[in-house]
């Protein structure tokens, strides 16, 4: 998995509660990336970030928040989890914008 | 709105076939098309990318045909083996790589 290590890997936890995902990298890339996978949509960018302290939204960013203060580190924090975001997360890094994005094992969220 | 759109959801063959996925973009902006091959429990991996300038590119027994004017591409794998059953996804970005949109996923079984 490219030096990409993600924790938890599988997570239950209840609505309303906060969760943060953490990824970490080390391969000293500059892009890294959070997506969603669901059945029937495919993998799905949440936000992603370019640099430290840099960081964009995706196309479903609504309820997520990401923060990168290290560049082998990379947040992705649900503030207030909600069932419909009961999902397979995935990171990803890339080391140019239009290199390969290598994707991390993931982490299962399941939220009651 | 799906921006790349990918068939069949799922495809079964015998080993030696050709399975053959499809996808159709509507955003002549984008210019990087992928495949990813994603197992069991696994993040999804790099296969295959192409860019519009060219209308095939292999490697190996996986094959990309791009038609640029029918805004479509595929994905063919030659003389399939079991260890090619795997769910595999198609994407598309502009500029160049970046911010990827996925197809929904094709889960492929390749009977022994």
């Amino acid at each position: 998995d490219a030096g990409i290590t993600q924790s938890p890997r599988h997570k239950v936890t209840e609505t309303g509660t906060p969760v943060t995902l953490r990824c970490h990298q080390t391969e000293n890339h500059r892009y890294m990336y959070w997506y969603r996978q669901d059945p029937g949509h495919g993998l799905r960018l949440i936000h992603y970030s370019y640099g430290v302290k840099d960081t964009d939204k995706g196309e479903v960013s609504d309820g997520y928040s990401v923060s990168r203060s290290k560049t082998e580190d990379f947040l992705l924090t649900l503030e207030s989890a909600t069932s419909s975001q009961t999902s397979v997360y995935f990171c990803a890094i890339s080391g140019t914008r239009g290199e390969t994005q290598y994707f991390g094992p993931g982490t299962r969220l399941l939220v009651l | 709105q799906q921006q790349v759109k990918q068939s069949p959801q799922s495809l079964i063959v015998q080993k030696g076939g050709i399975p053959i996925i499809n996808c159709a973009y509507e955003n002549t902006a984008f210019d990087y098309f992928p495949w990813y091959q994603q197992f069991p429990g696994k993040g999804p991996a790099l296969l295959i990318a192409i860019r519009p300038d060219v209308s095939e590119k292999k490697e190996g027994r996986f094959t990309i045909s791009f038609n640029k004017s029918a805004k479509q591409f595929s994905l063919h794998i030659m003389d399939s083996q079991p260890g090619d059953s795997a769910t595999y996804f198609c994407a598309a970005s502009k500029n160049q790589g970046g911010k990827l949109i996925f197809g929904q996923g094709t889960e492929l079984s390749v009977k022994p």
